[in-house]
């Protein structure tokens, strides 16, 4: 699997966007980018994932550059409660049968 | 979305006992179930793949007999450490895949709420 590149931390003001960048450069063709983040000593919670399309749902909006090399996950009305860890992971299946291989992630502190 | 549930929560052990950690799908089946070991402030990283009526596959550089990984059901998973010693303290967090699912977005792993040990 491609390997990623998130900043290790960010902060962010509460009920602002917040716009996390991830660079895989790597990627081929069929692999996805995921998203999943880590709120202090709990599992990981998947957010979003994407081919080659900008994604959205009820948690997020996924923007993926033309060239698919980066990627940035973008929280439109940040809370406290989504400061947390945020991973960004490329991988071939969508499926869920293969293994998530977790990065550093970046660290996102959103500030009253 | 589906739920996956760890018991413990945590536990505090003596260096020298074995310690079983179970992962439970709540509501669906799940015939391939991965168990994670994160320390703290680093990442997450893959201890091994579990199969339902199989045994599990362990990443590179993860002892197979210390850590024993039972799967003997479509609903539970469990992790054993063996003759535990403080160096395996750490967070064990289990993730899980509906079987009967096809591979439609929503379709994801899920994970559980990790189990904290502590090992004296």
């Amino acid at each position: 699997d491609a390997k990623t590149t998130q900043p290790p931390s960010m902060d962010c003001a509460e009920g602002r966007a917040a716009n996390l960048p991830c660079n895989h450069s790597t990627i081929s063709g069929n692999e996805y980018v995921y998203w999943y983040r880590q709120i202090h000593s709990q599992g990981p919670q998947y957010i979003i994932h994407g081919l080659k399309n900008n994604e959205t749902n009820e948690m997020a909006s996924l923007i993926i550059t033309e060239d698919r090399k980066s990627s940035t996950l973008i929280l439109p009305h940040a809370t406290l409660r989504d400061t947390a860890v945020y991973y960004c992971i490329v991988r071939r299946d969508s499926g869920g049968y293969q293994k998530v291989t977790f990065g550093t992630g970046t660290k996102l502190q959103v500030i009253p | 979305g589906a739920v996956v549930s760890q018991h413990p929560s945590w536990v505090i052990c003596k260096s020298g006992t074995s310690v079983k950690i179970e992962c439970r799908s709540l509501d669906f089946q799940a015939t391939t179930m991965f168990w994670y070991r994160q320390f703290p402030k680093q990442s997450l990283m893959l201890m091994a793949t579990s199969n339902e009526g199989s045994k599990a596959t362990y990443e590179q550089g993860v002892e197979k007999d210390k850590f024993l990984i039972n799967h003997a059901s479509l609903t539970l998973s469990t992790l054993t450490v063996t003759s535990a010693h403080p160096e395996d303290s750490s967070f064990y967090i289990c993730s899980a895949r509906d079987s009967l699912a096809g591979t439609q977005p929503y379709n994801e792993q899920f994970f559980g709420p990790g189990t904290r040990l502590t090992v004296l």
